[in-house]
C-alpha cells in the first residue's frame, strides 16, 4: 500500500512556542491531504483539508490562524501550530488521498501521528 | 440521526474466531467504502477500499457492501491476536471528505 510519513512522530514544546509537522506521501503524489485530530478512545475530528497550491479549506470551529497548513507540492504538506497552549495536546494525523491518472480514485491513506504535548 | 453508525463495542473473541464488523450508514449518495485498523497510538491503516455492492476479498479480510440496504461489513478469519485494534469504516461520495464510523474495539484473545 501507499506509505505517508510524518515528522517528527512526538514532540513536547513549551506554551507560547510554535511547531511544524510535516506529512509527506512517499510513494505516490496526493491530490488532497487532510489534517486530523484524535484524542484518547475518540475518533478522529477532521481539521482542514487542503490542495497543492491552494489555501487549505478548515472545519468550523478550527482556528485558521492557530493551525497554519502549507501544501507546497503534491507530496509534502505542513502543520503548524502556532503559540501552543496545553490544550493543543493531541495526536496529530495527517492523510493524503491518491492522485490516480485516467481514474477517479478516492483510496486515502493515513500517516503514522505525530504526538504532541505542550507543557 | 448520525450519518454513519457502528458499534464501538468492545469486542471479544477467541483466536481463530470469525469477526464481524458492521456499519449502517443513512446517506445514499456515499459511494466509497473503507475499512481502517488503527493500533493504539498509530494512525489509521487502510484494509479495503471498494466502490460496488458485493464483496471484496484480501487474505483474511472480505468487505461487503449492500448498497440497497446501505450496510457494509468486514469479515476477518481464522482471527489472530494481532488482529487486536480498533476497526473504523469510512465512507465518501467521492472527492468529499471521509465520514468514519465510531470505531469498534476488537480484541483477539490467545
Amino acid at each position: 500500500g501507499a506509505v505517508v510519513s510524518q515528522h517528527p512522530s512526538w514532540v513536547i514544546c513549551k506554551s507560547g512556542t510554535s511547531v511544524k509537522i510535516e506529512c509527506r506521501s512517499l510513494d505516490f503524489q496526493a491530490t488532497t491531504m487532510f489534517w486530523y485530530r484524535q484524542f484518547p478512545k475518540q475518533s478522529l475530528m477532521l481539521m482542514a483539508t487542503s490542495n497543492e497550491g491552494s489555501k487549505a479549506t478548515y472545519e468550523q470551529g478550527v482556528e485558521k490562524d492557530k493551525f497554519l497548513i502549507n501544501h507546497a507540492s503534491l507530496t509534502l504538506s505542513t502543520l503548524t501550530v502556532t503559540s501552543a497552549h496545553p490544550e493543543d495536546s493531541s495526536f496529530y494525523i495527517c492523510s493524503a488521498r491518491v492522485l490516480a491518472s485516467g481514474r477517479a480514485s478516492y483510496e486515502q491513506y493515513f500517516g503514522p501521528g505525530t504526538r504532541l504535548t505542550v507543557t | 440521526q448520525k450519518e454513519v453508525e457502528q458499534d464501538p463495542g468492545p469486542l471479544s473473541v477467541p483466536e481463530g474466531a470469525i469477526v464481524s464488523l458492521n456499519c449502517t450508514y443513512s446517506n445514499s449518495a456515499f459511494q466509497y467504502f473503507m475499512w481502517y485498523r488503527q493500533y493504539s497510538r498509530k494512525g489509521p491503516e487502510l484494509l479495503m477500499y471498494t466502490y460496488s455492492s458485493g464483496n471484496k476479498e484480501d487474505g483474511r479480510f472480505t468487505a461487503q457492501v449492500d448498497k440497497s440496504s446501505k450496510y457494509i461489513s468486514l469479515f476477518i478469519r481464522d482471527s489472530q491476536p494481532s488482529d487486536s485494534a480498533t476497526y473504523l469504516c469510512a465512507l465518501n461520495q467521492g472527492a468529499q471528505k471521509l465520514v468514519f464510523g465510531q470505531g469498534t474495539r476488537l480484541t483477539i484473545n490467545p
